[in-house]
């Protein structure tokens, strides 16, 4: 079983509309969630972190963690085509200094 | 913010060079960085993590002789590719973990290397 799980995609949406984006996790122990946004050829930005059960917002983002059911999602409100991307989430192993990452989701705006 | 820088952003050498990449955290000290390789198409691979002072912890099959990794300062951590080959072409990022309390990790712009 691969520690993250996400659909690589692409998810197409119409500018506007509401992106969805889903991770599973393997590690039971996992604390610290975050969420990464990759443009093509370049690096990862942090988009949200997220520790605790539930919603947390952040202007059109919002980040959702549910533990007992071992996901975490990210909503993106009124998509633009800016929005277009690889989004990548990411977990701390319980116990561990270490980060992994999903192979990220392909996100597609279409104007 | 939280800067981290990479220097340099893109490199080609022949074969058989080494490649020294930089990585520097700006406005914050970085007790730990971490050296990720990404293959296109594909997520982000760990290769080490580097911890100032201290040697640093690589990942499974990542060989250590050849991916040489020195964290001197609080914000300075270099990777040197030694006797690099083209399947060493990949984009090299780094990051930095800026607050021991949030494990929140910044990245570098990341450093595209191209071996002939």
């Amino acid at each position: 079983q691969k520690e993250v799980e996400q659909n690589s995609g692409p998810l197409s949406v119409p500018e506007g509309a509401i992106a969805s984006l889903n991770c599973t996790y393997s590690d039971r122990g996992s604390q610290s969630f975050f969420w990464y946004r990759q443009y093509s050829g370049k690096s990862p930005e942090l988009i949200m972190f997220i520790y605790s059960n539930g919603d947390k917002e952040d202007g059109r983002f919002t980040a959702q963690l549910n533990k007992a059911s071992q996901y975490v999602s990210l909503l993106i409100r009124d998509s633009q085509p800016s929005d277009s991307a690889t989004y990548l989430c990411a977990f701390l192993s319980g116990g561990y200094q270490k980060v992994t990452f999903g192979i990220g989701t392909k996100l597609q705006v279409i104007p | 913010g939280a800067v981290v820088s990479q220097h340099p952003s893109r490199v080609i050498c022949k074969s058989g060079t080494s490649v020294k990449i930089e990585c520097r955290s700006l406005d914050f000290q970085a007790t730990t960085m971490f050296w990720y390789r990404q293959f296109p198409k594909q997520s982000l691979m760990l290769m080490a993590t580097s911890n100032e002072g201290s040697k640093a912890t690589y990942e499974q099959g990542v060989e250590k002789d050849k991916f040489l990794i020195n964290h001197a300062s609080l914000t300075l951590s270099t990777l040197t590719v030694t006797s690099a080959h083209p399947e060493d072409s990949s984009f090299y990022i780094c990051s930095a973990r800026r607050d021991t309390s949030t494990d929140t990790q910044y990245f570098g712009p990341g450093t595209r290397l191209t071996v002939l």
